[in-house]
């Protein structure tokens, strides 16, 4: 089955600096890529996907990006802020029987130091 | 609309105790899971269901029943409570399986004594 590696699990940037946070799966089939952010107390919420047929995604200061070949996507977030603060989570869809559930990586605190 | 809600909020039960944590959905959506949460450990899938009338096992499914007699309603029983599930326990929904964007409730505290 599909198994989601996640670097670093913690992550310290200054406000301003960009932070990074890399994910690799397994599942060659696997063609759906989102990532979750997880504040103190609350349940995940989807801060941006991408899909297979596509290299890069943006969104404001927060952008994706996936490398089939090598089976890897990354987060990347500009000019961070302290409610960037928490943690992130990437997942990648299942395949077959699994009826495309997502399996997650283990996370990953990222602190951004005002 | 209220998305998906999960009751209680926090539990303590004691070893051997049965209960139900609650979950319901008001979008309408097929697909919905439950995910424990335990540190260090990322989310794990439970069960999950495709639609009414319809359930099926995920990576970590021992201890744990589900059914789905509803499309709003999906509740996780745990039938005889050990230490081992302690954790925090999330209920998600989407509008079909592969490729939909999950929406999380707020989840549930157990702690199991």
């Amino acid at each position: 089955g599909e198994n989601v590696e996640q670097h670093p699990s913690t992550l310290s940037v200054q406000e301003g600096d960009s932070a990074v946070i890399k994910c690799t799966y397994s599942d060659s089939a696997s063609n759906y890529f989102p990532w979750y952010k997880q504040e103190l107390g609350k349940g995940p919420q989807l801060i941006i996907d991408i899909r297979s047929n596509v290299g890069e995604k943006k969104d404001q200061r927060i952008a994706v990006t996936l490398n089939k070949t090598a089976k890897h996507f990354s987060l990347h977030i500009t000019e961070t802020q302290p409610e960037d603060s928490a943690v992130y989570f990437c997942a990648a869809s299942g395949s077959g029987g699994s009826q495309g559930n997502l399996i997650f990586g283990k996370g990953t605190k990222l602190s951004v130091k005002p | 609309n209220a998305g998906v809600t999960q009751t209680p909020k926090f539990q303590v039960l004691k070893t051997g105790q049965s209960m139900t944590l609650q979950c319901a959905q008001d979008m309408n959506h097929e697909y919905m899971s439950w995910y424990r949460q335990d540190p260090g450990m990322g989310l794990r899938l439970i069960h999950y269901s495709v639609g009414a009338g319809i359930t099926d096992q995920g990576e970590v499914p021992n201890g744990y029943n589900v059914s789905r007699s509803t499309t709003e309603d999906f509740p996780l029983r745990l039938l005889s409570a050990a230490p081992s599930q302690t954790s925090v326990y999330f209920c998600a929904s989407s509008n079909g399986a592969r490729g939909e964007t999950q929406y999380f409730g707020p989840g549930t505290r157990l702690l199991v004594l």
